[in-house]
């Protein structure tokens, strides 16, 4: 059974600070890694999409890092703002079956 | 991205009756649609992919019988949870992709379902 981790669970931040979030996942047989941003009462919001070891990706204050060899991946949100805040999924993808395999999420809370 | 929405946004229901729940691609055609659903304070878990056209695949301990899922065009599937009990109650989010966005899926909204 794939398991994909996320950390840390939740957060708290102020704004203007820049923060990170872990997705860890088995290195064997790698596909894709996805993140998503999932703001309450909305649906999820695909930022990334990253299939290449070392593969690297940026959508405004927001980056991503991929390491297929150890199995993990960062993001990045750059001088935090209120409107940051909403859980952040990764997601394991699969090449013949296009399923997810989502980690539990990381909470931000970006206080003003 | 892609828009699809998802019917309705939460539902009640008694013990014993039948709910219907609809996941539509608005402004592309989804090959193959995914449900997933998602207990209190855990991550998505995915239930079954449909297929335009064909059955449901299943993921391990999903009960078939229970959530019957149809997938009768490009825009449209359906999950409908039958003889819904209390612990049925979750949140049902459904995703849609196609063949020629192999690796995206865009998500609906999500369904609020209560079985009082």
């Amino acid at each position: 059974i794939l398991n994909v981790e996320q950390s840390p669970q939740s957060l708290h931040v102020q704004e203007g600070d820049s923060t990170n979030f872990t997705c860890s996942f088995p290195s064997s047989n790698f596909y894709a890694l996805h993140w998503y941003r999932w703001e309450t009462a909305k649906s999820p919001e695909a930022l990334f999409v990253m299939t290449l070891n070392g593969d690297e990706k940026k959508k405004g204050r927001i980056s991503a890092t991929l390491n297929t060899k150890e199995g993990y991946s960062y993001l990045y949100i750059k001088g935090s703002q209120p409107e940051d805040s909403a859980t952040y999924l990764c997601a394991l993808g699969s090449s013949n079956t296009g399923k997810l395999i989502f980690g539990q999420g990381t909470t931000l809370q970006v206080k003003p | 991205g892609a828009v699809v929405s998802q019917h309705p946004s939460w539902v009640i229901c008694k013990s014993g009756t039948s709910v219907k729940i609809e996941c539509r691609s608005l402004d592309f055609q989804a090959t193959t649609m995914f449900w997933y659903r998602q207990f209190p304070k855990k991550s998505l878990m995915l239930m079954a992919t449909s297929n335009e056209g064909s059955k449901a695949t299943y993921e391990q301990g999903v009960e078939k019988d229970k959530f019957l899922i149809n997938h009768a065009s490009l825009t449209l599937s359906t999950l409908t949870v039958t003889s819904a009990h209390p612990e049925d109650s979750s949140f049902y989010i459904c995703s849609a992709g196609s063949k020629g966005r192999s690796y995206e899926q865009y998500f609906g909204p999500g369904t609020r379902l209560t079985v009082t």
